[in-house]
């Protein structure tokens, strides 16, 4: 099956930018869908599809993608944001599973 | 608005099995799938599985294959998770998840709450 891989950790100044990437074989088939994780909160959908946000996600979040990694960035990163992010695609096995990255931690300085 | 509402935390021994419930509520429960994914403390989300709730049909991570089971009842818009021959490595939240398909993705747009599962002799 297939791996997405992420950075552990990141961290940005508040008010900056940050990029947070996932890397894996299915991302040349499938978008990734990113999700936002807060201590002892579910996750939370923040981009999906080429870069598409649900209702309620702010503007700062956007999402890209070239040949096998996937990028979120947050431009202009509040103290809100700090959280794990988690990429996930469909494996391009055809085995019709799924894949989570390993999450990165984020930290808002 | 779209709801889904998980079973409590549950207490099981190594050995035992544990049956999750996920019960759905504000979209038509049948155009929907379904998925489990789990998170053990500290850990990474784990995606366990998933079901086609129009149909039935299910398939599993093969890291779980043997011991998951996942169904669901339409009457009652309730999907389940059953996970068997429990170890304390399967201590852990275990979330359902609805997957939408559109603009090119799956996307897990509603979860549930989470259900803690202890497992400790």
């Amino acid at each position: 099956s297939s791996e997405l891989t992420q950075d552990p950790a990141v961290s940005v100044a508040l008010g900056q930018t940050v990029r947070i990437t996932c890397q894996g074989a299915s991302l040349r088939s499938y978008y990734a869908t990113w999700y936002q994780q807060k201590p002892q909160q579910a996750p939370l959908l923040v981009i999906y599809g080429k870069n598409n946000r649900p209702s309620g996600i702010p503007d700062r979040f956007s999402g890209s993608s070239s040949g096998n990694t996937a990028s979120l960035t947050i431009t202009g990163a509040q103290a809100e944001d700090e959280a794990d992010y988690y990429c996930n695609s469909r494996d391009s096995s055809g085995n019709h599973v799924w894949v989570f990255g390993g999450g990165t931690k984020l930290t808002v300085l | 608005q779209v709801q889904l509402v998980q079973s409590g935390a549950e207490v099981k021994k190594p050995g035992a099995s544990v049956k999750v419930s996920c019960e759905a509520s504000g979209y038509t429960f049948t155009t929907y799938a379904m998925h489990w994914v789990r998170q053990a403390p500290g850990q990474r989300l784990e995606w366990m599985g998933w079901i086609n709730v129009g149909n039935g049909d299910t398939k599993c991570s093969q890291k779980f294959q043997d011991r998951v089971t996942i169904t669901r009842d339409t009457s009652t818009s309730t999907a389940y998770m059953e996970l068997s021959s429990l170890r304390s490595e399967d201590t852990a939240v275990y979330y359902c998840a609805r997957v939408a398909y559109g603009l090119g993705s799956y996307s897990f747009d509603y979860w549930g709450q989470g259900t803690l599962v202890t497992v400790s002799s």
